[in-house]
């Protein structure tokens, strides 16, 4: 079993739609839980990032947080065309390492 | 300011080569990772560097080494390279202190091709 799972996709959603992406992580110690948006060609860059059993928003953005499932989620609102990447759930393991899912593609088509 | 810089942005190599990617950032920061970026794999990390003169074995160090040069650079090594180490290769670093809020900037990037 892979410590982060996310499905491959891609995910297509309408103009306008909410996308929804979804993790699971295998080590129940996990705390600290990051989403990254990498566009085609181009490296990660941070989108969200979430610590606590809940929603986290940020804009369009809302990062969500189960941990007794083992599931964080990331539902992006009023998708946008610029929106289309591949999203790559990490978990951080002890110290300052990152433990990275193969990531979802999303499409957003106009 | 130009964050994580890293060079060559492409590189060819023939089986048993040997060659060092360069990478610097620019933000202070403590730690350094280096990662390899396969499709359907995600990346996953080769080595990290938690502080200047530390460093430390990841998920897929072999056929790997590293040098942290100075707080700023962070060099990774293929001493005989192989087909399967074809990869994009990330540099990233963080201000990471012991705290949660750790973000990792990464670099452009080094895309590798081994012959």
């Amino acid at each position: 079993q892979k410590e982060v799972e996310q499905n491959s996709g891609p995910l297509s959603v309408p103009e306008g739609a909410i996308a929804s992406l979804n993790c699971t992580y295998s080590d129940r110690g996990s705390q600290s839980f990051f989403w990254y948006r990498q566009y085609s060609g181009k490296s990660p860059e941070l989108i969200m990032s979430i610590y606590s059993n809940g929603d986290k928003e940020d804009g369009r953005f809302t990062a969500q947080l189960n941990k007794a499932s083992q599931y964080v989620s990331l539902l992006i609102r009023d998708s946008q065309p610029s929106d289309s990447a591949t999203y790559l759930c990490a978990v951080r393991q002890y110290g300052n390492k990152l433990v990275f899912g193969a990531g979802t593609i999303l499409r957003v088509k106009s | 300011n130009a964050g994580v810089t890293q060079t060559p942005k492409f590189q060819v190599l023939k089986t048993g080569q040997s060659m060092t990617l360069q990478c610097a950032q620019d933000m202070n920061h403590n730690s350094m990772y280096w990662y390899r970026q396969d499709p359907g794999m995600g990346l996953r990390l080769i080595y990290y560097s938690a502080s200047e003169g530390t460093t430390d074995k990841g998920e897929v160090p072999n056929g790997y080494n590293v040098s942290r040069l100075n707080k700023r650079e962070f060099s990774l090594r293929l001493e005989s390279a192989a087909p399967s180490q074809t990869s994009v290769y990330f540099c990233a670093s963080s201000d990471f202190d012991g705290r949660r809020t750790d973000t990792q900037y990464f670099g452009p990037g080094t895309r590798l091709t081994v012959l």
